[in-house]
């Protein structure tokens, strides 16, 4: 079955740049997420990568994938203490319509 | 708050009781997902809707567990004989059919069970 693995925690200082790093089994993805979860609310869509892309930009977020090594991350530039949050990878297999997330990488940014 | 809605956003119940989740999706979504999230995991998949047919439902989903989309609108979780092991948040989320349908979360209903 699906597995996506993800790295528990990263601690960055605030205006430094965090990367976030998942792996996934599943080599039939079709579309990888990376979601934002603050305490006591729901998961927020990031952004996302289509599987024949190798890296996304959007504002402070590029994603890039290594799609031979099954490889995903998520550089955050100039992290900010608002960016402390739990940070889930998320794949989708072509064949169904449901997502497959990993444990989640606790980021804390500190002053 | 044109967002995805869950009630309620807490349960506490004593086991062996049944609970009752609801889900509110974004109006023009004709997808509706449920995920099961406990401490220290991410979501995990229990089972999905496109309009009122309930198309895909995971192992994890057992006989006590059942969902409802009678009219392709929101959805209800009912848990029957709640088992502590059912403490979890339940999250609902909702997208539309084609392309990348991002799949958007409501906050989530967090259940106890003593």
């Amino acid at each position: 079955g699906e597995d996506v693995e993800q790295s528990l925690f990263l601690s960055v200082r605030e205006g430094d740049s965090s990367v976030i790093n998942c792996t996934y089994t599943d080599s039939s993805s079709t579309y990888l997420y990376w979601y934002k979860q603050e305490p006591g609310a729901g998961l927020q869509l990031l952004t996302y990568i289509f599987s024949n892309m190798d890296m996304k930009q959007d504002q402070r977020l590029t994603v890039l994938l290594n799609k031979k090594d099954k490889h995903l991350s998520l550089r955050i530039a100039d992290t900010q203490t608002g960016d402390s949050a739990i940070y889930f990878c998320a794949e989708k297999d072509s064949g169904y319509s449901t997502l497959t997330f990993g444990k989640g990488t606790m980021l804390l940014v500190s002053p | 708050d044109t967002g995805v809605s869950q009630d309620p956003r807490h349960k506490i119940t004593k086991r062996g009781q049944n609970v009752t989740f609801r889900c509110d999706p974004i109006s023009e979504h004709n997808r509706l997902y449920w995920y099961r999230q406990t401490l220290g995991q991410g979501p995990e998949f229990l089972t999905y809707f496109q309009n009122e047919a309930q198309l895909e439902k995971s192992r994890l989903l057992s006989d006590r567990f059942s969902a409802e989309r009678p009219k392709g609108s929101f959805s209800t979780l009912e848990i029957q004989r709640t088992e502590q092991g059912d403490s979890a948040m339940y999250l609902c989320a909702s997208s539309v059919l084609a392309g990348v349908s991002e799949q958007f979360f409501g906050p989530g209903t967090r259940l106890t069970v003593l």
